[in-house]
């Protein structure tokens, strides 16, 4: 069965470091999606992505993050100057066209460390 | 704006006994509904999801939930429980334009022999 890969499993950082998070979502999803989840908290929506650019984001989406799709496989999150409360697990998550119905896959997640 | 709400953090089953756990959703337009299941230091995995099919839905694992318009409810259970359930479940509803999660605060379902 097609997986969202997600890379590293685990990353510990620097307060004020810069850290990319990436994904390979499934090969024909186009529509892609970052989640966080602080440990003992729920699942929260970052943004989401489609056609190159951003659809919706959170107020948690603040200047410190960005996303890309550098070379049409890969999803990135991009944290520009970490802080201690980014300490999460963060989900990417994709699914293909034609709404919820048609499948939405979540990757098994980075947990990112800020130290 | 969609919601849900996740009755008890923590539930305690006995090894056998029926799994029981509550969620009910806010949504200003049909909704969808999903069960994801989180095992420790894993990722998120999905039990079922009502699509405005069947209110009844089977999922895996021998998990069922029902879709209760009346209710606003999403109730998922199990009639046995394993120590394998043992586990985080998350309820969770999107709408259909942008597919965005929101999901409830998941609640701890902890099996004893």
């Amino acid at each position: 069965e097609p997986e969202v890969t997600q890379t590293p499993s685990h990353q510990v950082t620097q307060m004020g470091q810069e850290v990319i998070l990436r994904c390979v979502p499934i090969s024909n999803h186009l529509y892609f999606y970052w989640y966080r989840q602080i440990l003992g908290q729920k699942v929260e929506f970052l943004v989401s992505f489609y056609n190159n650019e951003i659809s919706e984001k959170s107020e948690i989406f603040d200047d410190q993050f960005s996303v890309e799709r550098p070379d049409g496989s890969n999803f990135t999150l991009k944290i520009r100057s970490t802080k201690l409360e980014d300490s999460a697990m963060y989900f990417c998550a994709s699914r293909a066209p034609g709404g919820t119905n048609y499948g939405y896959t979540f990757g098994s997640g980075t947990r990112l460390t800020v130290v | 704006a969609q919601s849900v709400t996740q009755l008890g953090s923590h539930v305690s089953v006995s090894e056998g006994a029926l799994v029981l756990l509550r969620c009910n959703y806010s949504s200003s337009v049909p909704p969808y509904l999903f069960w994801y299941v989180q095992y420790p230091n894993q990722g998120l995995q999905l039990l079922l999801k009502y699509t405005s099919a069947a209110t009844l839905v089977k999922g895996i694992n021998g998990f069922e939930a029902e879709f209760k318009k009346s209710e606003t409810s999403f109730h998922l259970t199990k009639p046995s429980a394993h120590m394998s359930d043992a586990a985080e479940y998350f309820c969770a509803v999107s709408d259909e334009s942008w597919g965005k999660f929101q999901f409830g605060a998941g609640t701890q379902v902890v099996v004893t022999p």
